[in-house]
């Protein structure tokens, strides 16, 4: 079972340009989350998702937008990427009362 | 809000003693509380969760939790630690939307 899937593993972008991280669950979870992972920072809830078609903002949510369209898949863009983003993402399914993390994305913004 | 905080940024222990990494919480009502493990360059893996019942929580590779309500601690145990343990361990508090929040993460060193 692939479980939740990342892509692309990591990523250097130019700062002002735009760019989409794409996650994708094979489990049929109804919540995801994306959260970015900071040193010293832990994780924070970057944009969260109960159920298709729903969206909700989470601790850190200025600069990102999300969208889902369907239960599988919950990209996250960033329409104009500032040095500040830079970070690894983490998208993640919940299954009743448990979350399962991807791999990760570490993006960083020059 | 909810919130976690783990006051120790590293743990370093031998190999074959006991481990614990501490954790705190602040909650309103009752609290759904979890421990993730994360390897280099990887994702997050379960532990364990404390949802209701017993106070000490039974979970993956031999670890477990003591949930204290008078002391509102949540911490994460290990009676004997191996160096595959040595890893970056994170304790998180669930909301009533069933979001998560984190900790700032413990480093856990454990040497030969």
């Amino acid at each position: 079972t692939a479980g939740i899937t990342q892509a692309p593993t990591s990523q250097i972008l130019a700062a002002g340009r735009s760019m989409t991280l794409r996650c994708t669950q094979d489990m049929r979870h109804n919540a995801m989350y994306w959260y970015r992972q900071d040193l010293g920072l832990g994780l924070r809830l970057i944009h969260y998702s109960n159920t298709a078609g729903t969206t909700g903002k989470g601790e850190v949510p200025d600069g990102y937008s999300v969208s889902r369209a369907n239960t599988d898949d919950f990209p996250l863009t960033l329409a104009s990427a500032v040095p500040s983003q830079t970070s690894v993402y983490f998208c993640a399914s919940r299954a009743e009362t448990e979350a399962f993390f991807g791999q990760g994305t570490r993006l960083t913004v020059v | 809000a909810q919130s976690v905080a783990q006051p120790e940024d590293q743990v370093n222990v031998a190999e074959g003693n006991p481990l614990t990494v501490k954790c705190t919480y602040s909650v309103s009502g009752n609290p759904y509380l979890f421990w993730y493990v994360q390897y280099p360059n990887r994702g997050l893996q379960f532990l364990l969760k404390y949802i209701t019942g017993d106070n000490l929580v039974k979970g993956s590779y031999g670890f477990e939790a003591e949930f204290n309500k008078s002391q509102t601690s949540f911490h994460l145990k290990k009676p004997s630690a191996l160096v595959s343990d040595s890893a970056l361990y994170f304790c998180a508090v669930r909301d009533n939307d069933y979001k998560l929040s984190f900790g700032a993460g413990t480093t856990v060193t454990v040497r030969a």
